[in-house]
């Protein structure tokens, strides 16, 4: 299972801390996604790049800010969180954008903030 | 708005036993509807999908079936194994939103040996 790579797997974090949250793909898609996965909750969408550009933002705050190089490499850089932000980040990819596509999944990075 | 409701948050069954999960979703417009499972602490897998021209779909021992007026749509496992416990999620397309895929809640399932 090595099409979606996430780096690191695990993190913790203070609020004051900044820290980047990398994903890669080399399934050759161009649409990338990145998803918050809390316990008890539905995977929540947080961004859309198709392309390399960034298509959806779903209301995510500020202190999460994506970076789309290439469409093989997303980031997530992650600045003065809070501890209701601790959750699993899921990066995704899949050939093109839109749900119709089915999505590949990274192993996903626990985050933890104190 | 974009919801989708899915039932029950766990199912605990007998290996052999058939399991169910129900999701029900809001947007009439929505038309395709996959399912992922995620095993522990492991990535969630697209196991199968549906389209809303189709009332069923079946792949071995997993099937969903989909009722467009009734607006929901439910997986069925027959003769579970304990390699099918996993998290499973439902997840619905809505066309108002750039296609985007909105995901129900999850279903704990566990098979008992």
């Amino acid at each position: 299972e090595t099409g979606v790579t996430q780096t690191p797997r695990h993190l913790v974090m203070g609020m004051t801390n900044k820290k980047s949250l990398k994903c890669e793909q080399h399934l050759g898609h161009n649409a990338m996604y990145w998803y918050k996965q809390s316990a008890k909750k539905p995977l929540e969408l947080m961004f859309v790049y198709n392309f390399k550009e960034q298509t959806e933002n779903n209301s995510v705050p500020s202190r999460f800010s994506p970076e789309c190089p290439n469409s093989s490499h997303l980031f997530l850089h992650l600045h003065t969180l809070q501890p209701e932000d601790s959750a699993l980040y899921l990066c995704a990819s899949s050939l093109n954008a839109g749900g119709y596509n089915e999505q590949f999944f990274g192993p996903g990075t626990r985050l933890t903030v104190l | 708005g974009e919801n989708v409701e899915q039932h029950p948050s766990t199912l605990s069954v007998q290996e052999g036993d058939s399991a169910v999960i129900k999701c029900t979703y809001s947007d009439s417009a929505s038309n395709y509807f996959p399912w992922y499972k995620q095993e522990l602490g492991k990535r969630p897998q697209l196991i199968i999908d549906i389209r809303s021209n189709v009332g069923e779909k079946k792949d071995q021992r997993i099937a969903v079936t989909l009722n467009k007026t009734a607006k929901h749509f439910s997986l069925h496992i027959t003769e579970t194994q304990p390699e099918d416990s996993a998290v499973y999620f439902c997840a619905a397309i809505w066309e108002t939103s750039g296609s985007r895929l909105t995901f129900g809640e999850g279903t704990q399932l566990t098979v008992n040996p």
